[in-house]
């Protein structure tokens, strides 16, 4: 199991609200990345890091914003969240000893009423 | 477009059977292939990796195969448990990619009744 942590698991939220999406991760990983996931559908990458003070977008446009102050945390923000929010938000880190594989938290199901 | 596909989409199986998922890339400069087990709420979690020189390779009831030729790969269950029900999803590295950039299929979901 990754020592990679996501908060909340399970948000439901009135349109308009500013959420943050918490993930830390205890392996010391440099990269973070953020993807997002709708039943059914591949994972899209939303958001990256390749370390402290580095956030650039993915692929896929995102509405929301980045930020990673310290190596272990890298949150994600919603200012003003929409019903076409709701979907599954994954975080995922990767080391040095293995750079080619990702772990992921266990993500957090946001659905925006 | 997706670089990835996966067939079938759904999959039931009774328990004690085996199954083969495919995936099919076109991914390229190709890197590596991971077979990911994702259960229901969770996060992904890696069961096997391919590199290109791999023609096979196994993780308990889990066996992965790759066809670089072809840029095929298949993942075998052999005696299936109940625990095995979850979506299997495979992914691509790049190799050209500084990121580590990583393509996704959309997964196998598969189901196993007793």
């Amino acid at each position: 199991e990754a020592d990679i942590y996501q908060t909340p698991r399970y948000l439901v939220i009135g349109t308009g609200k500013k959420i943050t999406l918490e993930c830390s991760q205890t392996m010391g990983h440099d990269k973070m990345y953020w993807y997002q996931q709708d039943p059914g559908m591949e994972l899209h990458l939303i958001h990256y890091s390749y370390g402290v003070n580095s956030t650039e977008k993915g692929d896929l446009s995102s509405e929301s914003t980045v930020s990673r102050i310290r190596t272990e945390h890298f949150p994600l923000t919603l200012e003003s969240a929409r019903p076409s929010h709701t979907s599954q938000y994954l975080c995922a880190s990767t080391g040095l000893a293995s750079p080619n594989e990702q772990f992921f938290g266990p993500g957090t199901r946001l659905t925006v009423l | 477009k997706n670089q990835v596909e996966q067939s079938p989409q759904s999959l039931i199986i009774l328990e004690g059977k085996n199954c083969t998922l495919q995936c099919n890339y076109t991914v390229s400069p190709f890197s590596n292939l991971r077979w990911y087990k994702q259960d229901t709420g969770r996060g992904p979690v890696s069961l096997t990796i391919m590199t290109f020189s791999e023609n096979t390779k196994s993780n308990g009831r889990y066996t992965a195969t790759l066809d670089a030729d072809t840029k095929q790969s298949s993942l075998h269950i052999t005696a299936s448990q109940l625990s095995d029900s979850a979506s299997y999803i495979c992914v691509v590295h790049d190799r050209g990619s500084t990121l580590g950039r990583l393509y996704f299929g959309r997964g196998t979901q598969l189901t196993v009744w007793p």
